[in-house]
């Protein structure tokens, strides 16, 4: 398997515009995270799917972001609009859920500097 | 709400053991894990204990629980530059699925 794909690597925006972040998850798996890293804040998750529905969006920063999976194998995660404060590497993650014990598989992430 | 703590940076020189802690506060955590990010990369499951365990070992790395102090430490031995790296404690959120990572460790391992 390919691990969790991610793209794009990097994204350079100019503030204002609209962000796209896109990930596909390990086939089979049926729970997907977005995790935003910073220095100052480490890890944060933004919010989390099971079976392709929303669970906890309680990180969400604020309305600008927006996460969606349409089906099991893809998901975006947008900011609209962006803003330098948002500039980060962001992480898509996924597992597959049984209950016990959760064992993440991470992507090789996107770095985001919004200028 | 949950939250993890570790110290931020740690240096040992090769050959060396290093010692890794974390504290938690979730006291129903399940389970406990270690991740480590490579430069550039996302991070990867390194290990992890069940809450009824004491100590795991796993090669060169070896998992301390202590419950009663909701503490975790990683030892790994003989350490390698190639373990530089920043190193991850997480708890499993007894309410969902989702795991709380703690903030980081960044070890660094000198020639």
């Amino acid at each position: 398997d390919a691990g969790v794909i991610q793209s794009p690597r990097h994204e350079v925006t100019e503030m204002g515009q609209e962000v796209t972040l896109r990930c596909k998850p390990i086939s089979g798996h049926n729970s997907l995270f977005w995790y935003r890293q910073t220095m100052m804040r480490g890890l944060e998750l933004l919010i989390y799917f099971n079976n392709n529905v929303p669970i906890d969006d309680s990180g969400m920063p604020e309305d600008r972001f927006s996460a969606k999976m349409p089906n099991a194998s893809f998901s975006t995660l947008k900011i609209q609009p962006s803003e330098p404060r948002d500039s980060a590497v962001y992480f898509c993650a996924s597992s597959l859920a049984t209950g016990t014990n959760e064992k993440l598989f991470f992507g090789s992430g996107t770095q985001l500097s919004v200028l | 709400g949950e939250d993890v703590e570790q110290s931020l940076f740690l240096s040992v020189r090769e050959g060396d053991s290093s010692v890794i802690n974390c504290t938690y506060t979730d006291s129903s955590s399940t389970y406990l894990y270690w991740y480590k990010q490579e430069p550039g990369a996302g991070l990867q499951l390194l290990t992890y204990i069940f809450s009824n365990m004491d100590m795991k070992q796993d090669q060169r790395l070896t998992v301390l629980l202590n419950k009663k102090d909701k503490h975790l430490s990683l030892r790994i031995a003989d350490t390698q530059t190639g373990d530089s790296a920043i190193y991850f404690c997480a708890e499993r959120d007894t309410g969902f699925q989702k795991l709380v990572f703690g903030t980081g460790t960044r070890l660094l391992v000198s020639p």
